[in-house]
């Protein structure tokens, strides 16, 4: 079956910092990843996604890269602001479904 | 360009009571559209889908229903709430054309029972 394994978290860091935040897939066929956000007391936007083998996605600075061969999607930002405190979620989509992971929360204090 | 709408925002329901959930989209046709639900520190749930009107899926078992009476109008319902249906309401739309295909997200419903 198809699922999403990401990193529990919440992930702790300074403004500034590296960011990673682990997400790995099971699935039949060539899904499409995504990674959406979702700032304190409002829906998922969308943040990046990729359709194929080798694809990044990239947005506000956050980036990932479609790994086949480890099955994986990390989400990877350079320095890390306040504003980005949120909660993260890497999916899948391979069918009309979204197939979630249980979402990181990442708190950046300055 | 494309917007989805649901209301109410906040709802506070005693337990027993029905519920109506509302989720439309504008600016797209024949959307497919979907209800997730998120209980508090929780990843999100897939409770509905539809294709198309009048063409619902389940994919959990509950006491809630969906229907689409048009084609961009979706409503979460239930007769009786339970304590256990308290959580964060989303609703998500894509087009039909690929399913590498983005979902869009509603601003969220949150439902408290009492």
């Amino acid at each position: 079956g198809n699922s999403v394994t990401q990193m529990e978290g919440p992930v702790t860091l300074s403004e500034e910092a590296f960011l990673t935040i682990n997400c790995t897939y099971t699935a039949t066929g060539y899904p499409s990843l995504f990674w959406y956000v979702q700032y304190p007391g409002e829906g998922l936007q969308l943040l990046l996604k990729a359709t194929k083998a080798d694809d990044k996605g990239s947005n506000k600075g956050f980036e990932a890269t479609y790994r086949k061969e480890t099955t994986s999607f990390h989400l990877e930002k350079g320095s890390v602001q306040v504003s980005d405190s949120a909660v993260y979620f890497c999916a899948l989509r391979n069918t009309d479904k979204l197939i979630f992971g249980t979402g990181t929360r990442l708190q950046v204090f300055p | 360009s494309q917007t989805i709408h649901q209301w109410p925002a906040t709802l506070v329901q005693p337990v027993g009571s029905p519920l109506s959930l509302e989720c439309t989209v504008e600016g797209t046709s024949n959307p497919n559209l979907y209800w997730y639900r998120q209980a508090a520190g929780r990843g999100l749930q897939l409770l509905f889908y539809s294709v198309g009107i009048g063409q619902i899926s389940s994919e959990v078992p509950q006491n809630l229903s969906a229907s689409r009476p048009q084609d961009r109008q979706f409503i979460l319902s239930s007769k009786k709430l339970l304590l256990s249906d308290s959580g964060f309401y989303l609703c998500a739309w894509s087009s039909q054309r690929s399913s590498t295909d983005t979902q869009y997200f509603g601003p969220g419903t949150r439902l408290t029972v009492l």
